[in-house]
């Protein structure tokens, strides 16, 4: 059974940095695409990062030069670095298996990133 | 970049027909997927490669799409349909390639 668990959420002022989790048991994230997606309060899912199996990189323009996924294979896990956050990045994050037909699977429960002064 | 347009609601009677549509350019060329989600919840897959049921997912659920239109079919909707569902594709000419639709939320009178 795959599950995927973020952590490392929570409450942090405008301008710092948070990193999440994302804990993935039942599958290798070194063969798989791995994302992150984010819902603000109230509104509707926006896709945040992606790690593909090649290592390589991808990010929405909104978070692009601000926020760095990487992975640790020895762990099956994977990271979103989230730097000079601000209010709008307040949202529940999802981590996600993006299956070959680059459709999403498998996705953990969320966890809550609040940007508040 | 790619743009999804979903209506922001649908209500339908229970035991009648639901029809969600997502709106893109020649999005017919394009695998589209589905996605519901309950307040609270993570989002669950309903229909993959736009009319592929996922494994537990009833019969009443459907896809098509063609030309410029995606539709998500709900048959016999049941209370349990209530839910926000979002369209989803990959664009492979872009590099931020995956693009949701806007979310249309179905309330089951």
């Amino acid at each position: 059974e795959v599950q995927l668990v973020e952590s490392g959420g929570g409450f942090i002022q405008p301008g710092g940095s948070l990193r999440l989790s994302c804990a993935a048991s039942g599958l290798s994230v070194r063969i798989n695409y791995m994302t992150w997606v984010r819902q603000a309060p109230g509104k509707g899912l926006e896709w945040v990062s992606a790690v593909y199996d090649d290592g390589s990189t991808y990010y929405a323009e909104s978070v692009k030069g601000r926020f760095i996924i990487s992975r640790d294979t020895s762990k099956d896990t994977v990271y979103l670095l989230m730097n000079s956050l601000r209010p709008d990045d307040t949202a529940i994050y999802y981590c996600a298996r993006a299956a070959a037909g680059h459709h999403f699977d498998y996705w953990g429960q969320g966890i809550l990133v609040t940007v508040s002064s | 970049s790619y743009v999804l347009t979903q209506a922001p609601s649908v209500s339908v009677a229970p035991g009648k027909t639901a029809s969600i549509t997502c709106g893109g350019k020649n999005i017919g060329t394009k695998s589209v997927h589905w996605y519901q989600q309950k307040p609270g919840q993570a989002p669950v897959p309903v229909i993959f490669y736009d009319s592929d049921r996922p494994s537990g997912i009833p019969e009443r659920f459907s896809g098509s799409n063609s030309g410029n239109t995606a539709t998500l079919t709900i048959s016999r909707v049941e209370a349990g349909d209530e839910a926000e569902y979002y369209c989803q594709v990959w664009d492979r000419n872009s590099d931020h390639p995956y693009v949701f639709g806007t979310g249309t939320k179905v309330t089951v009178l």
